[in-house]
């Protein structure tokens, strides 16, 4: 039990479907991650929250809506996703972002299929 | 550019040691982690490095050499349970995480 917790676990969606991903942290944590995982690539940093605020979009397209209610609580929303957003969508927490040792603790992942 | 090389895949038999190494290049350095994740889990922590030398941790240890840019991670008595992938990732100087494609350990009987 790694104390975050995302929902769904999979996801079968068309190209023109609205969906939205859940993660949740127990660990009092102020800092929230999305990662991107697509098979033998590296770890793809898509947004950075850290106490609510956004602090990192690495040019990820507008499909891809990010949403922190408040420090335990990180949303993904999807609209009109394209077959190659197929991937793991990994969420993790820190204690914040920004410093020299910052274990990353990190959900099981939804699993994402755009048909 | 920022780069983090590891090898694909290793294989490695149960009982015996395996050596996984990752390389990298970043806009300054702020420290090295090693993250094991199993198939269809979420990656958790191994280890972190940011002084020179070898850490160990039971049947786990990782090395860093800061000037050659170059890590590893050592698992002893391997296991079954130790088949997974392994990540390499560093800490650039805006502490943001470089990762590397992680490799995926194969253990055989």
């Amino acid at each position: 039990e790694t104390g975050v917790t995302q929902t769904p676990r999979h996801l079968v969606m068309g190209m023109t479907n609205k969906k939205s991903l859940k993660c949740e942290q127990h660990l009092g944590h102020n800092a929230m991650y999305w990662y991107k995982q697509s098979a033998k690539k590296p770890l793809e940093l898509m947004f950075v929250y850290n106490f609510k605020e956004q602090t990192e979009n690495n040019s990820v397209p507008s499909r891809f809506s990010p949403e922190c209610p408040n420090s335990s609580h990180l949303f993904l929303h999807l609209h009109t996703l394209q077959p190659e957003d197929s991937a793991l969508y990994l969420c993790a927490s820190s204690q914040d972002a920004g410093g020299a040792y910052n274990e990353q603790f990190f959900g099981p992942g939804t699993r994402l299929t755009v048909l | 550019g920022q780069n983090i090389d590891q090898p694909t895949e290793m294989t490695a038999t149960e009982g015996a040691i395996v050596q996984i190494n990752c390389t990298y290049q970043t806009s300054g350095f702020n420290g090295l982690f090693w993250y094991q994740q199993h198939a269809g889990e979420a990656p958790t922590f191994l280890s972190y490095n940011v002084l020179d030398g070898l850490e160990e941790k039971g049947r786990f240890s990782s090395f860093l050499s800061r000037s050659k840019g170059y890590s590893y991670l050592l698992l002893k008595e391997l296991q079954m349970k130790d088949s997974a992938s392994y990540l390499c990732a560093a800490l650039d100087s805006n502490y943001q995480l470089i990762w590397g494609a992680g490799t995926k350990l194969i253990i055989k009987p």
